[in-house]
């Protein structure tokens, strides 16, 4: 079985310039969360859904960062314009709804110069 | 906030038994304990969950102490490719809102020495 497949794994864009990550979850799971992370930090989550609706996004800093999940499967994550504060690693995660496990992706490292 | 307390760092020789303490003094009843790690340059990979019984798995067993108020997840033989960051979780699985959120700390960063 395919795990979650993000891209691209990496990115490098100069500041102002907008970039956007795409993450395909496991079939069949409706839970998909995005999460940033900066070196030697854990995770922080920016934005959760379930199918096609997004039941947490009080973390996504709406002023530049956007996110969808169109149909309630694949997901794309979207900052316009990238600061230099924004390098980091972007992770997709996704899990059947009501269980505990969660699979992540590889994450896409985004350099902002 | 994340809703547990881990240590920064623990060492352990290869072959011997590794125990990461977790403090979650303020779970309320609903909520899981869960366990992931982060191997170097990987997406956390889930080990265990429990509620109030002590669990256990191919990877790993899992401790709950009976006030629920603390945890250790138990490496029986850890072995070099057990080097990673280990995060401890309280969660209640939910559909909807912020509950069912997973929220990181910082983990306990194991280091398997041969």
């Amino acid at each position: 079985e395919a795990g979650v497949v993000q891209s691209p794994r990496y990115k490098i864009i100069e500041k102002k310039q907008p970039v956007a990550f795409w993450c395909n979850p496991i079939s069949g799971h409706n839970t998909l969360y995005w999460y940033l992370q900066n070196l030697g930090q854990g995770p922080e989550l920016l934005i959760r859904y379930e199918n096609e609706e997004a039941v947490d996004d009080s973390q996504l800093p709406k002023d530049r960062f956007s996110a969808e999940r169109l149909k309630g499967v694949d997901s794309t994550l979207k900052i316009q314009p990238a600061e230099l504060g924004d390098s980091a690693v972007y992770l997709c995660a996704s899990s059947p709804t009501g269980t505990a496990e969660a699979f992540f992706g590889q994450g896409t490292r985004l350099t902002v110069v | 906030d994340a809703k547990t307390t881990q240590p920064t760092s623990m060492d352990c020789a290869e072959g011997r038994a590794a125990n990461l303490p977790c403090n979650h003094s303020t779970i309320s009843g609903n909520e899981y304990v869960y366990w992931y790690r982060q191997i170097h340059s990987q997406g956390p990979q889930y080990i265990i969950h429990g509620l109030k019984n002590n669990e256990t798995n191919e990877m790993a067993s899992l401790i709950i102490t009976e006030d629920r108020k603390s945890s250790t997840l138990i490496l029986p033989h850890a072995t070099l490719r057990d080097t990673a960051v280990y995060y401890c979780i309280v969660r209640v699985p939910s559909y909807g809102g912020s509950q069912g959120n997973l929220i990181f700390g910082k983990g306990t960063k194991l280091s398997v020495k041969p």
